[in-house]
């Protein structure tokens, strides 16, 4: 099955300051890598995903990008705020028309953001 | 609120009685999940079922049990024979097809005493 690692397991940043997660992924088929944020205590929500037909895509201060042959993709914040003090988890999965989205998901990363 | 509700949000059980955990949804989304979480840890798949009346273990489907009679409700039932059931679960649905958005529940924080 899939296996994902997740990079730092902790990050501490300066306000204003780029944060950047890593995660490898183990399965060649995987297709589908979205990345949740999880406040403490909540539910975690989709902040944003990446089609394996995808080498980066960004929404505003966040960017992803995906390397198929490495397996590899990560997170980039830039201009940190307080805000985004959080657990970010990254996650992978092979989707398919006939399959629902079967998550893996990494051992996730504190981020604080130091005013 | 997100449309896939977890009740409750709390729950306290002693030692060697089964607990049931609801999960409903009104996405009208085919596919649901019980993911676990301990403190400091990422999500383990617990059971998913992409149908009615159809599910699959996941990575940690040990001692607990699932059944899915209607496409909008997934109950997961932690048994006695779940060694260390003191978590934090989280239920999520998503559509069939490629590359969908999975969303989740709130969650239940089950405490075994």
């Amino acid at each position: 099955g899939e296996n994902v690692e997740q990079h730092p397991s902790t990050l501490s940043v300066q306000e204003g300051d780029s944060a950047v997660i890593k995660c490898t992924y183990s399965d060649s088929a995987s297709n589908y890598f979205p990345w949740y944020k999880q406040e403490l205590g909540k539910r975690p929500q989709l902040i944003i995903d990446i089609r394996s037909n995808v080498g980066e895509k960004k929404d505003q201060r966040i960017a992803v990008t995906l390397n198929k042959t490495a397996k590899h993709f990560s997170l980039h914040i830039t201009e940190t705020q307080p805000e985004d003090s959080a657990v970010y988890f990254c996650a992978a999965s092979r989707t398919s028309k006939a399959a629902g989205n079967k998550l893996t998901f990494g051992g996730g990363t504190r981020v604080l953001v130091k005013p | 609120d997100g449309g896939i509700t977890q009740s409750p949000k709390y729950l306290f059980r002693k030692e060697g009685q089964n607990v049931t955990l609801s999960c409903e949804q009104n996405l009208n989304h085919d596919a649901m999940y019980w993911y676990r979480q301990d403190p400091g840890q990422g999500l383990r798949l617990i059971y998913y079922s992409q149908i009615v009346n159809d599910f699959q273990k996941g990575d940690i489907a040990e001692g607990y049990s699932v059944s899915r009679e209607k496409k909008e409700s997934f109950p997961l039932t932690v048994t006695s024979a779940q060694k260390n059931p003191t978590a934090f679960y989280l239920c999520a649905s998503s559509p069939r097809g490629l590359n969908t958005e999975a969303f989740f529940g709130q969650g239940t924080r089950l405490t075994v005493v």
